[in-house]
């Protein structure tokens, strides 16, 4: 079963414009992790933020937030003031307990920035 | 700090082939992950390695293998390549590869069967 759905294909936002990456999770481990990467054309996996299951507050990392709401399993990424440096493949992804460095991924969202 | 470094960055094999990739990990990085990635079917996790041991697998077929020295650095071995193998392979390394730890990816080997 589909563990991470990501329901945005691709998405075009205007420069400077916020834009919201939707990521909802299933898993009945009560300890988790939920990351998101951007993945530029270039190939190369480039981490954006983490979300622990515990943290109570949501996460932050400069332009980059995550709106976290356990009880919906959702955990959807926010860009603030997007740049053209922004387009990319944006992937939400889970670890549980004792998954050895296993990241389990979302299908991915397009993000395209125009001018 | 250099990242993680995987080579070679393209290869084409013909079917029927073996392919060596390697990883070498983020200096002090014990943990190294493989990872496949393909349109059809996304992100996959292959294995994890850890002190040259494997901690996790992936539901692959046991022609894709692989290895970790004691520097930390990584191989993966696919044998009698088929033409589905073709895909981007990611290496990714964390110190520990517990829960919490975010996950260094590089820049993959990019694998065309023929």
């Amino acid at each position: 079963a589909q563990k991470i759905t990501q329901t945005q294909p691709g998405m075009f936002v205007q420069e400077k414009e916020a834009v919201t990456l939707d990521c909802t999770y299933d898993t009945s481990d009560p300890s988790y992790g939920l990351f998101w990467y951007k993945q530029p054309s270039s190939g190369e996996m480039i981490f954006l933020i983490y979300q622990g299951s515990y943290d109570q507050q949501n996460a932050t990392e400069g332009r980059y937030s995550l709106n976290f709401q356990k009880a919906r399993k959702s955990a959807n990424l926010v860009i603030s003031a997007s740049q053209l440096g922004d387009s990319a493949m944006y992937f939400c992804a889970m670890r549980e307990t004792d998954s050895w460095g296993k990241l389990q991924f979302g299908a991915g969202t397009q993000v395209v920035v125009t001018p | 700090k250099a990242g993680v470094t995987q080579t070679p960055r393209y290869l084409i094999k013909t079917r029927g082939q073996q392919v060596t990739l390697s990883c070498s990990p983020i200096s002090g990085h014990r943990s190294v992950s493989w990872y496949q990635q393909t349109p059809g079917q996304g992100l996959q996790f292959l294995f994890e390695y850890f002190s040259e041991t494997q901690r996790n697998k992936g539901n692959f077929p046991g022609r894709f293998s692989g290895r970790q020295f004691s520097n930390s650095r990584s191989e993966m071995n696919v044998s009698t390549l088929e033409l589905g193998d073709s895909a981007l392979y990611l290496c990714a390394s964390s110190f520990t590869g517990v829960r919490n730890e975010k996950l260094f990816f590089g820049s993959g080997t990019q694998l065309s069967v023929l």
